[in-house]
């Protein structure tokens, strides 16, 4: 079954650095998402892409955020100026063209510290 | 969107059915009833997805009254390895969207020996 991959698993980077998190999603899909998690906390929804370029985006999403998708496979997301508070799971997600359901698969996620 | 409500914990044991009931009273006419599982560090997983009646699959079964304002998934005979949280989500079918989920803190199940 195709799914949703990331990488780096775990990724440690000291506070104003920037981070690249990475995610090939699966192939056929056409729209992307970032979400984030904050240890014992809800899933938060960060930004979708569609069409190369960003379809919707939560108040979490500031100018220290963006999303890439540099070549036909991988969905990046960057964090200009890590601040401590950044540290949690980051997970990438995607959907095919729509005429299915609101179905997201989710990728394992890359746990960020922040120190 | 619709506010769901759901338990924030269930505790059961190996074998039995479980069900989670999630409320929605507010659901819209074009809103479909999404269930996602989580397991510690790992993703959520969509389950069952359904819009009115019953709708079973290999994992789940999803159970809407006819006025729709709540829900339940059903687990079979669940195993320690259905320990996770689940999520009860309510919105529009994504036909050609690229909307944002938004995810409550869930139902914890905790499945006991």
């Amino acid at each position: 079954e195709p799914e949703v991959t990331q990488t780096p698993s775990h990724q440690v980077t000291q506070m104003g650095q920037e981070v690249i998190l990475r995610c090939v999603p699966i192939s056929n899909h056409l729209y992307f998402y970032w979400y984030r998690q904050i240890l014992g906390q809800k899933v938060e929804f960060l930004v979708s892409f569609y069409n190369n370029e960003i379809s919707e985006k939560s108040e979490i999403f500031d100018d220290q955020f963006s999303v890439e998708r540099p070549d036909g496979s991988n969905f990046t997301l960057k964090i200009r100026s890590t601040k401590l508070e950044d540290s949690a799971m980051y997970f990438c997600a995607s959907s095919d063209d729509g005429e299915s359901t609101d179905t997201q698969y989710f990728g394992p996620g890359t746990r960020l510290t922040v120190l | 969107l619709a506010k769901t409500t759901q338990p924030i914990s269930m505790d059961s044991y190996e074998g039995q059915e479980v069900n989670i009931t999630c409320s929605h009273n507010n659901i819209a006419t074009n809103d479909y009833i999404t269930w996602y599982q989580q397991f510690p560090s790992q993703g959520p997983r969509f389950i069952i997805q359904g819009y009115k009646t019953k709708v079973t699959n290999e994992v789940a079964s999803l159970f809407i009254p006819a006025d729709r304002k709540s829900s339940t998934l059903s687990l079979p005979r669940v195993s320690l390895s259905d320990t996770a949280v689940y999520y009860c989500l309510v919105g529009v079918k994504s036909g050609g969207g690229a909307d944002g989920l938004t995810f409550g803190k869930g139902t914890h199940l905790i499945i006991q020996p």
